[in-house]
């Protein structure tokens, strides 16, 4: 059984299209993530959700908008799609930070392609 | 605002042998964890080991092993009897204690290569 899943894997698209990539885990974990990973494999922290709740949000542009619609559930919205979006995004979940429990579970990524 | 630094873009070493990827990491909190990821070809992020700041004890698991100095804030990790299948990238990550704050933060990654 896949722990956190992604759809697409792949998505190529043309500028200024609108385009999401869902996430789900089966973990039972209340806590999700977005991260962003750039052409030179920087991993960095776009959003947070934590039982459908926003809790960070890194200063990502309002063209990208996450809805949680349960908390097995993370969707990443992106409208007007520009070329430096093109990236690999990440999809991670985690229980509430307590002792022991401290590891967030990764997706397999998504590869999004802005020509 | 915490950083960490991985100041080996690249490594190599020969099959069976032993290398060692240096991090340091910057922060005023004395509470919380540190990860290795590796991240193969396939792009999936695989937790590799991860060490918890209050405990003194390094972490090991199987042929991976940390050396956690928290005076120094440094979190090196140390791949032994090294595997073809260990290439990758490898990202040590920070992360707090503190409730808000539970993002993980990345190094800009080292790029292992095993030689056969």
């Amino acid at each position: 059984d896949t722990a956190v899943s992604q759809t697409p894997k792949y998505l190529v698209t043309q500028m200024g299209n609108d385009k999401s990539i869902k996430c789900e885990q089966n973990l039972g974990h209340d806590t999700m993530y977005w991260y962003k990973q750039d052409s030179k494999k920087f991993l960095k922290i776009m959003f947070s959700y934590n039982n459908k709740e926003l809790i960070i949000n890194e200063t990502v542009p309002n063209r990208f908008s996450p809805k949680s619609p349960d908390k097995a559930h993370l969707n990443l919205h992106i409208n007007s799609l520009e070329l430096g979006d093109s990236a690999v995004y990440f999809c991670a979940s985690s229980l509430p930070l307590q002792r022991g429990q401290e590891t967030q579970y990764f997706g397999p990524g998504t590869r999004l392609l802005v020509l | 605002a915490q950083t960490v630094t991985q100041s080996q873009p690249e490594m190599s070493v020969q099959e069976a042998e032993t290398v060692t990827l240096s991090c340091t990491y910057d922060t005023s909190e004395s509470d919380y964890y540190l990860f290795w990821y590796k991240q193969p070809p396939s792009r999936q992020m695989i937790l590799v080991i991860r060490q918890e700041a209050y405990k003194q004890q390094n972490a090991t698991e199987n042929r991976f092993s940390v050396n956690f100095q928290k005076a120094a804030k440094s979190f090196s990790l140390k791949i032994s009897d090294s595997q073809l299948g260990d290439a990758a990238m490898y990202f040590c990550a920070y992360r707090s204690f503190q409730g808000g704050s539970e993002k993980l933060v990345f190094g800009k990654g080292t790029k292992l290569t095993v030689n056969p």
